[in-house]
């Protein structure tokens, strides 16, 4: 089935320091999306892809549809505290249903 | 807005019992996702419903059922609960695009 892997696992940073996260894929994906999941609770939307090599941001976040249609990244910059939790790629094929990637811990130290 | 509310928050059965998971979707949304995240995992597919009827299935062990009502609202039946179940339940409800999916907080099931 499709697999989606996602680097670093963890990531720890000092506060006021830029985050790279990348996913990528054996398979094509029509769309990525990217989530924070905070413990215990749901993830939450950041940012959504639908075309390949389409950049787009979001207040501190960008994050990238890569040209092959198989990977996309994430950047976070000058990363603050409550920026704490995981982060999720997740891809959507022909079907509806996500893909998730295998997440990036993300701790920030003050 | 109305979100994607999921009861009860938290659950702990024993080990055989069953329990029922409810998800109540975005209003005028008719597709729900679920998805099963153990502890530090990534959520994994489970099933999703369109307009009542299943639309897609995925890593849903026998045990499990699911369905969606007339109020598009969907209920997952676990039954013969193994320690393994532990995990939390997500269902999401996509964007009317289909391009996006939003979450529940998610219910944390504790078989013991």
């Amino acid at each position: 089935g499709q697999q989606l892997n996602q680097s670093p696992q963890s990531m720890f940073i000092q506060e006021g320091e830029d985050v790279s996260m990348n996913c990528t894929s054996s398979s094509i994906f029509n769309t990525w999306l990217w989530y924070k999941q905070d413990p215990g609770e749901g993830p939450v939307l950041l940012i959504a892809l639908y075309k390949a090599g389409e950049l787009t941001s979001n207040g501190r976040l960008t994050a990238q549809f890569g040209i092959t249609r198989k990977d996309s990244f994430l950047n976070i910059s000058a990363s603050i505290p409550s920026d704490v939790g995981i982060y999720f790629c997740a891809g959507q094929g022909n079907t509806d249903k996500l893909i998730f990637g295998t997440g990036t811990r993300l701790q920030v130290f003050p | 807005a109305a979100g994607v509310i999921q009861s009860p928050r938290h659950l702990i059965k024993e080990k055989r019992e069953t329990a029922t998971l409810k998800c109540y979707p975005i209003p005028r949304h008719d597709t729900v996702y679920w998805y099963q995240q153990g502890p530090g995992q990534d959520p994994q597919f489970l099933i999703s419903f369109y307009e009542k009827m299943q639309s897609d299935k995925g890593s849903i062990p026998d045990r499990f059922s699911a369905q969606q009502f007339s109020d598009y609202h969907s209920e997952l039946n676990m039954s013969s609960l193994e320690l393994g179940d532990s995990a939390l339940y997500f269902c999401a409800t996509p964007s009317k695009g289909n391009t996006e999916a939003f979450f529940g907080q998610g219910t944390r099931l504790t078989v013991v």
